[in-house]
């Protein structure tokens, strides 16, 4: 079964620190994975799509890495900003264009002062 | 640049009810989709519609119609809605076909049936 796991479900950190979130993808055969952020009230943004050769992609203060043989993803923020709170959505696609993107179901990432 | 539009933004019902989600985008997408955003699950594919003129079912069609008026608007109907439709919806789209290709999200639609 096509499956995207993320984690950790919440995560709180202070204002000008590093974070990292993890997902994990079962999705078969492989296309492409992205990752959005949603703000609270919004829809989705994309922040980065990676396609099976890149390991590695950045957007500003994001950047995403792929691991295509163990199927894991990761987004990891520097200097993280208050504006950074939002809920973190990693979403893989299979190469079949009409077989529906799998989501996964979310980090939500709080940034303190 | 207002991208994907939906309306409305909040809507409440009552159960046996019936409404209709507008979607429109101005990117000259070949592409919308109709999900659903529960609390806890990813968001879930109700339909989608590849090019003018088709629609097809996605993961969760049960209890909704759609309609893919001309190339910018898709609207999403509930004949009869009930509590389980309780939910946020987004509209997106995208240049190519299929659905494994969304870029661009509407900021929602919070439906809740009473």
């Amino acid at each position: 079964k096509n499956q995207v796991e993320q984690s950790p479900q919440s995560l709180i950190i202070l204002e000008g620190k590093n974070c990292t979130l993890q997902c994990n993808y079962t999705v078969s055969p492989f296309s492409n994975l992205r990752w959005y952020k949603q703000d609270t009230g919004r829809g989705p943004v994309s922040l980065t799509i990676m396609t099976f050769s890149e390991n590695t992609k950045s957007n500003g203060r994001y950047t995403a890495t792929l691991d295509a043989d163990t199927k894991q993803s990761s987004l990891h923020i520097t200097a993280s900003q208050l504006s950074d709170s939002a809920s973190y959505i990693c979403v893989v696609s299979a190469r079949s264009g009409n077989t529906p993107l799998v989501f996964g179901k979310g980090t939500r990432l709080s940034v303190i002062a | 640049n207002a991208g994907v539009t939906q309306t409305p933004k909040f809507q409440v019902l009552k159960t046996g009810q019936s409404m209709t989600l507008q979607c429109a985008q101005d990117m000259n997408h070949n592409s919308m989709y109709w999900y659903r955003q529960d609390p806890g699950m990813g968001l879930r594919l109700i339909y989608y519609s590849a090019s003018e003129g088709t629609t097809d079912k996605g993961e969760v069609p049960n209890g909704y119609n759609v309609s893919r008026l001309n190339k910018r608007e898709f609207s999403l109907r509930l004949e009869s809605a009930a509590p389980s439709q309780t939910s946020v919806y987004f509209c997106a789209s995208s240049e190519g076909s299929g659905t494994g290709r969304v870029g661009t999200f509407g900021s929602g639609t919070r439906l809740t049936v009473v």
